[in-house]
């Protein structure tokens, strides 16, 4: 059981490029979400899914986009990557007893 | 809506000292509250949780925390703090109903330090 995996690890960007980050859970959770931290300001909320199909969006949505085609997979496609977009990502999921699993991270720079 | 706020960006305790790691919440349904970990360059962990049940929630790792209505309180707290326990710690709130599916809401965090 691997439960959440993230990739990559780490990026480098450059103003104005495109980019996927990747999401895999196996827990078979419908609830899935993608979060973005940075220092001193605790975690926030970008998108969120509920199941195959399903997405909304959270607090921070803008200049980011989501799919989710599976039960397994929650991409977080950034366009057009700008500096503001510099943080740590972390996906994560969340079973029936509302107890949330979450990835390891991505830590993505803009340059 | 609902809010998080930890109290003190900052926490430095002995080796053996009580922790007290102070969140208070506002929320206008009853909450689920929760209590995170995280170590350095690695995700969060769960580290307890309230939902409804016993006021007084056990977690791993020795802590505990203590739902208070009446002062809007859900501060963690580990008797003897190990060196293991320097990390940062985040309070969360969700609730159950309408149309929040249980989206967590994140306080700012607190840094854990423990010295010898």
């Amino acid at each position: 059981n691997a439960g959440v995996t993230q990739t990559p690890k780490f990026r480098i960007l450059k103003i104005g490029q495109s980019m996927t980050l990747q999401c895999t859970q196996d827990m078979n959770h419908n609830y899935m979400y993608w979060y973005r931290q940075d220092p001193g300001m605790g975690l926030k909320l970008i998108y969120y899914s509920v199941g195959a199909g399903i997405t909304d969006k959270g607090e921070v949505p803008n200049g980011y986009n989501v799919s989710r085609s599976t039960t397994e997979d929650f991409p977080l496609r950034l366009e057009l990557a700008a500096p503001s977009q510099t943080s740590v990502y972390f996906c994560a999921s969340r079973d029936r007893f509302y107890r949330e699993y979450f990835g390891p991270g991505t830590r993505l720079t803009v340059l | 809506a609902q809010s998080v706020t930890q109290l003190g960006s900052h926490v430095s305790v002995s080796e053996g000292a009580l922790v007290l790691l102070r969140c208070n919440y506002s929320s206008s349904v009853p909450p689920y509250l929760f209590w995170y970990v995280q170590y350095p360059n690695q995700g969060l962990q769960l580290l307890l949780k309230y939902t409804s049940a016993a006021t007084l929630v056990k977690g791993i790792n020795g802590f505990e925390a203590e739902f208070k209505k009446s002062e809007t309180s859900f501060h963690l707290t580990k008797p003897s703090a190990h060196m293991s326990d320097a990390a940062e710690y985040f309070c969360a709130v969700t609730n159950a109903g309408g149309t929040s599916y249980g989206k967590l809401t994140f306080g700012q965090g607190t840094i854990l330090t423990v010295h010898p």
